[in-house]
């Protein structure tokens, strides 16, 4: 079956230090993986995919089909990432499992 | 573009009553999804429709829980009657199989609270 596991339900850390949010998941086939990110008050929203191997707003991303981990890292937090953050797992037919997510602060 | 769009925000009723909520997807895209997102867990997916065809409702309460989307556009989903444990956000996302990179966009979702 396919789970997406995300061991810690809050993380805090200090503005300027850095920050990985762990992800790790069950898959037989040849998984699409994805972040997703909901700030304050607003809706859920795509933050990044492993196939764009892009950074966005910092973070980037890393598929490891040896560990099956898809840890989500910043060298550098700021106060805006402060977020509920959801790794996200997608099978056929374009439906995603997510995982339970990482409530992140980031303190001033 | 304009986004996906939910109402109501919220909702209260009590247990066994009925209730509905609509969702309108970004324009032109093709897919729809409805989601279950109880407090403290991520969404869970209910039922995927391909324009006005259901492509997965494996994950539907199918005794209280129906979807439809009549005209391949706005999509309705109901609970009748509703349990204590429907209490939950519910999420309507869209995507457009043709723009070719699946990204999933959310509504605001409903946050329903049955006492």
């Amino acid at each position: 079956a396919q789970r997406v596991t995300q061991p810690e339900k809050l993380l805090s850390v200090f503005k300027g230090a850095p920050v990985e949010l762990k992800c790790n998941y069950s898959y037989s086939g040849s998984p699409e993986l994805f972040w997703y990110v909901q700030y304050s008050r607003q809706r859920l929203q795509l933050l990044l995919r492993h196939i764009s191997r892009e950074s966005i707003k910092g973070f980037t991303a890393d598929l490891n089909k040896g560990e099956t981990s898809f840890h989500l890292k910043k060298p550098f937090a700021q106060e805006e990432d402060s977020a509920m953050y959801y790794c996200a797992l997608m099978r056929r037919a374009q439906k995603l499992v997510f995982g339970q997510g990482t409530r992140l602060t980031i303190n001033p | 573009e304009a986004g996906v769009a939910q109402s109501p925000r919220y909702k209260i009723i009590e247990k066994r009553q009925s209730v509905a909520f609509w969702c309108n997807p970004i324009s032109g895209h093709a897919t729809l999804y409805w989601y279950q997102q109880i407090l403290g867990q991520g969404p869970k997916l209910l039922i995927q429709f391909q324009n006005n065809g259901v492509v997965d409702d494996s994950q539907l309460p199918k005794d209280r829980f129906s979807a439809e989307r009549l005209k391949g556009v706005d999509s309705t989903l109901k609970i009748q009657p509703a349990k204590l444990e429907d209490s939950a956000v519910y999420l309507c996302a869209s995507s457009s199989v043709r723009r070719g990179d699946n990204e999933q966009f959310f509504g605001p979702g409903t946050r329903l609270t049955v006492l």
